[in-house]
């Protein structure tokens, strides 16, 4: 199986900042890589597919960079309904992995 | 608007049987894969498992935590896609929920149901 470690696990920071998480495949799965986004008793949202690719509907301030075993989520200036935890997950093959979660908070 | 919404969820005694159920719209069900991801309380997400199209003749594959007592199936003249759940442990206790598949293969699990909650105590 292949495995996803994210970093950090969790985070604080100020609406405007910029926010950085990074996941890293424990082998190559190309672009093969999804972001999602979950509050706190809510189904995941999906923010990136395949890297890269903004989902549609999701804000332009996410975006997703990184090929073969590591990746970035950014949020380029954090708004107040950002305040969340969010996940990778590799489609590069089953079993779908996700990451352990990364939860943003307010500081 | 594309809906999924699962249904089934309670709770049971270990070793017992539970069955979910997600009954989909606004989508051309019949041609999504659709996929079970479940998360204990507090924890991160785990992929059950996914069903592919009648196309691909109903292929499913399991996460290897699962395989030998959770099956998918679905029933595309309902819109609805099931996780028959056997030999249930304290440990499957989860919300569980449906996501689709864009497209029949696993590549963007894109819209999700709201989640049904299994418990199992004795």
């Amino acid at each position: 199986d292949i495995q996803m470690t994210q970093s950090p696990s969790s985070l604080s920071a100020s609406v405007g900042d910029k926010v950085t998480i990074t996941c890293r495949a424990s082998q190559s799965i190309s672009s093969y890589l999804n972001w999602y986004q979950q509050k706190p008793g809510k189904a995941p949202n999906l923010l990136i597919y395949s890297a890269f690719n903004l989902q549609s509907g999701v804000p332009s301030r996410f975006s997703g960079s990184g090929s073969g075993t590591d990746f970035t989520l950014t949020i380029s200036s954090l708004q107040p309904e950002d305040f969340a935890t969010y996940y990778c997950q590799q489609s590069h093959s089953t079993p779908l992995t996700f990451g352990g979660g990364t939860k943003v908070e307010i500081k | 608007e594309v809906q999924l919404v699962e249904s089934g969820g309670g709770l049971v005694q270990p070793g017992e049987s539970l069955k979910l159920s997600c009954a989909a719209s606004g989508f051309s069900f019949s041609d999504s894969a659709i996929h079970w991801v479940r998360q204990a309380s507090g924890k991160g997400l785990e992929w059950i498992g996914r069903i592919r199209s009648k196309f691909n003749n109903y292929a499913t594959t399991y996460a290897a935590s699962v395989e030998d007592r959770f099956t998918i199936s679905r029933d595309d003249s309902k819109n609805t896609a099931y996780l028959q759940m056997n030999s249930l442990k304290t440990e499957d206790t989860a919300m569980y929920y449906c996501a689709r598949n864009d497209g029949d293969g696993y590549s963007k699990v894109d819209y999700w149901g709201q989640g049904t909650l299994a418990t199992v105590s004795s």
